[in-house]
């Protein structure tokens, strides 16, 4: 079945307890994205990647890493985490073009406290 | 710079009536337009797009969306709703010319459909 894979779908942590959400994509895709989910102001990009090896800033980028050291993987890593990061995430996956359907993961809901 | 605005943060119809969930954007070339629906505790899941061709786009569970290019808009519409269409609903553009094929989503809508 094609699929994204987040884990974990639920985590609370402690402010600066370094983290890592996994996201595993089985579709062979080019384009891997994340996105943080909050109340009011819909999905908001956070990182994306074109293919291996290149990743680039979304609009809300700090506070986050990335790497794409394969195709099927896309961690998204916060070394230092803090309260406003509480949030609901999304990892995607699409082909490269531009038109293709964007598939989404179903989400990790993480708290920072 | 590109941008997607959904206009009503909640919409109400009764069941069987006819339902419109409005979406207008912006971007500096072609839009590739996209609708997506979230059920509670679940990730995105697509419903249509438009790429190109006829204005008119159906896609699943009976949704369909009008683009129009001169109102820059790409409402979604159902003929007659069912209390199970109640969910959040995204709106979303990819810029054909964006160097990274950006896609932008609108801060959602969430549809009520009371019996």
């Amino acid at each position: 079945e094609a699929q994204v894979t987040q884990n974990p779908r639920y985590l609370i942590t402690v402010t600066g307890k370094k983290l890592t959400v996994t996201c595993s994509q089985n579709m062979n895709h080019e384009y891997m994205s994340w996105y943080r989910q909050d109340p009011g102001l819909g999905l908001r990009q956070i990182y994306y990647s074109m293919n291996v090896e290149v990743t680039d800033k979304g609009d809300v980028p700090e506070g986050y890493k990335v790497s794409r050291k394969e195709k099927r993987n896309f961690p998204l890593i916060l070394e230092s985490p803090s309260p406003n990061q509480t949030s609901l995430y999304f990892c995607a996956s699409s082909p490269g073009q531009a038109g293709n359907t964007i598939y989404f993961g179903e989400g990790s809901w993480l708290t920072v406290v | 710079a590109q941008s997607v605005a959904q206009p009503e943060d909640q919409v109400n119809v009764a069941e069987g009536n006819p339902l419109t969930v409005k979406c207008t954007y912006s971007v500096s070339g072609n839009p590739y337009l996209f609708w997506y629906v979230q059920y509670p505790n679940r990730g995105l899941q697509f419903l249509l797009k438009y790429i190109t061709g006829d204005n008119l786009v159906k896609g699943s569970y009976g949704f369909e969306a009008e683009f129009n290019k001169s109102q820059t808009s790409f409402h979604l519409k159902k003929p007659s709703a069912l209390v199970s269409d109640s969910a959040l609903y995204f709106c979303a553009v990819r810029d054909l010319y964006s160097s990274a094929s950006k896609i932008i989503f609108g801060s959602g809508t969430r549809l009520s459909i009371r019996p």
